[in-house]
């Protein structure tokens, strides 16, 4: 499994662009990097999933490198109901018998 | 959460006493899983299925069991719950099928299950 390392936690103020930043230096070929968000009581969502460059929907984009060994979620104007937990996982192609590692998270807090 | 459910979402339960999980979905998925929550760990892999009567185990399967007698239903028992079972468990699904489509496999998560053993 390639061990990913993102900040414990960010605040930012509503209407602002956020940026959270993974690190995934293991990072293999048929590796995709996938970003969950987790509110409080809930399980984890499915946010977005690239492979290399830039994938953009209607939540959010994600900025992946040349070299593939970080990332940037970015989530445009947020707002208060965006506070949550982020992950960043790095999932091999072509499995379905998954192990995710969703570590700890970025705790995003944001604030009126 | 879109087609699946888990039950009981609480339960306090006794050392010793055997608990069952329940999660159900509507999507016709191949794919279960069985995960557990806590802090400091992130989510666990405890078991998954791949299909009816198919399961196999994950990161930290000991002390539990689970059976897939439907495509709708996947169980998770714990025989004899321990205080260290304390934990809050998550069910997902994925429609994963191998070639057939790109990316990495995507889970959908259920609401969770928060289980006490005393």
């Amino acid at each position: 499994l390639a061990k990913t390392t993102q900040p414990i936690s960010m605040d930012s103020y509503e209407g602002q662009e956020v940026n959270i930043t993974c690190s995934h230096n293991n990072i293999a070929t048929n590796d995709y990097i996938t970003w969950y968000q987790q509110f409080p009581s809930q399980g984890p969502r499915f946010i977005i999933q690239g492979y290399k460059t830039k994938v953009t929907n209607e939540v959010a984009s994600l900025f992946i490198p040349a070299d593939r060994k970080s990332s940037t979620l970015s989530l445009p104007r947020v707002s208060l109901s965006d506070t949550a937990v982020y992950y960043c996982l790095v999932v091999a192609d072509q499995t379905g018998a998954n192990n995710l590692f969703f570590g700890t998270g970025t705790r995003l807090t944001v604030i009126p | 959460d879109a087609g699946i459910t888990q039950s009981p979402r609480h339960k306090v339960t006794e050392t010793g006493t055997p608990v069952t999980l329940r999660c159900h979905q509507t999507e016709n998925h191949r794919y279960m899983y069985w995960y557990r929550q806590d802090p400091g760990h992130g989510l666990r892999l405890i078991h998954y299925s791949y299909g009816v009567k198919d399961t196999d185990k994950g990161e930290v399967s000991d002390g539990y069991s689970v059976s897939r007698s439907k495509t709708e239903d996947f169980l998770l028992t714990l025989e004899s719950a321990t205080s260290s079972q304390t934990s809050v468990y998550f069910c997902a699904i994925s429609d994963f099928e191998r070639g057939r489509s790109s990316g990495a496999n995507v889970l959908t998560f259920g609401a969770g299950s928060r289980l006490t053993v005393l």
